[in-house]
């Protein structure tokens, strides 16, 4: 079955980029109808969905970090990718990345593990 | 946007009893389109629910979720020890998509 694997620097300092990569195993990201998301959780809080990208580029974003945030795919090594620029300390948070429902059903369906993020000097 | 609001905040039970949550939206969510997710200490989430009512592949059936309007249920038949977890309510119905802020349910 398709699982996803976060990864990317577990430390950044604040007014840098943020940069994760998410990497899909088990199935296709160019051969499938999903949408690819990031999510971002700080601890003890709930759930931000950051944006999402389909294998063709087409990308759409959360309205409050649309201005910080870039969604990337690169299809012939099956990942994509977050970029979050100018962070500070309340962009620290476990970043998760994960596969919506067919054809932008937009329920999230596997999830990957998560990587924590720390903004801090 | 869309805001979800969930309750109660916390839910103490036994095992065996049932459990049922509620997500209210603040405006319509289109084709019910709320799904539900539990979470776990250091996991990921799962999804249980999608469509308000269907469950996720694997998902048991003492899970169910139901929606009348801008009101949405979801609901544990009968707790079993590894359910004791936070769940929350998802809307994929409106862009943004949102989430609610979660209900813990805790053994009492």
């Amino acid at each position: 079955q398709v699982q996803l694997q976060e990864s990317g620097p577990g430390l950044v300092k604040p007014s840098q980029t943020l940069s994760l990569t998410c990497t899909v195993s088990g199935g296709s990201i160019s051969s499938g109808s999903h949408y690819w998301t990031w999510i971002r959780q700080p601890a003890g809080k709930g759930l931000e969905w950051i944006g999402r990208i389909y294998r063709n580029g087409n990308t759409a974003y959360n309205p409050s970090l649309k201005t910080r945030v870039t969604i990337s795919v690169d299809t012939s090594k099956n990942q994509f990718s977050l970029k979050l620029s100018s962070v500070t300390a309340a962009d620290t948070a476990v970043y998760y990345c994960a596969r919506e429902g067919l054809l932008g059903s937009g329920w999230f369906d596997p999830w990957g593990q998560g990587t924590l993020v720390t903004v801090s000097s | 946007e869309i805001v979800l609001t969930q309750s109660p905040g916390t839910l103490s039970l036994s095992p065996g009893e049932r459990a049922t949550l509620s997500c209210r939206a603040s405006q319509s969510v289109p084709s019910s389109y709320l799904a539900w997710y539990q979470q776990k200490p250091g996991q990921a989430p799962r999804l249980l629910i999608y469509g308000a009512s269907s469950r996720a592949t694997g998902i048991p059936d003492r899970f169910s979720g139901s929606a009348s309007g801008t009101d949405f249920s979801f609901t544990i038949s009968r707790l079993e020890p590894e359910d004791f977890a936070v769940y929350y309510c998802q809307q994929y119905g409106g862009s943004p998509w949102t989430f609610g802020q979660g209900t813990k349910v805790e053994i009492k």
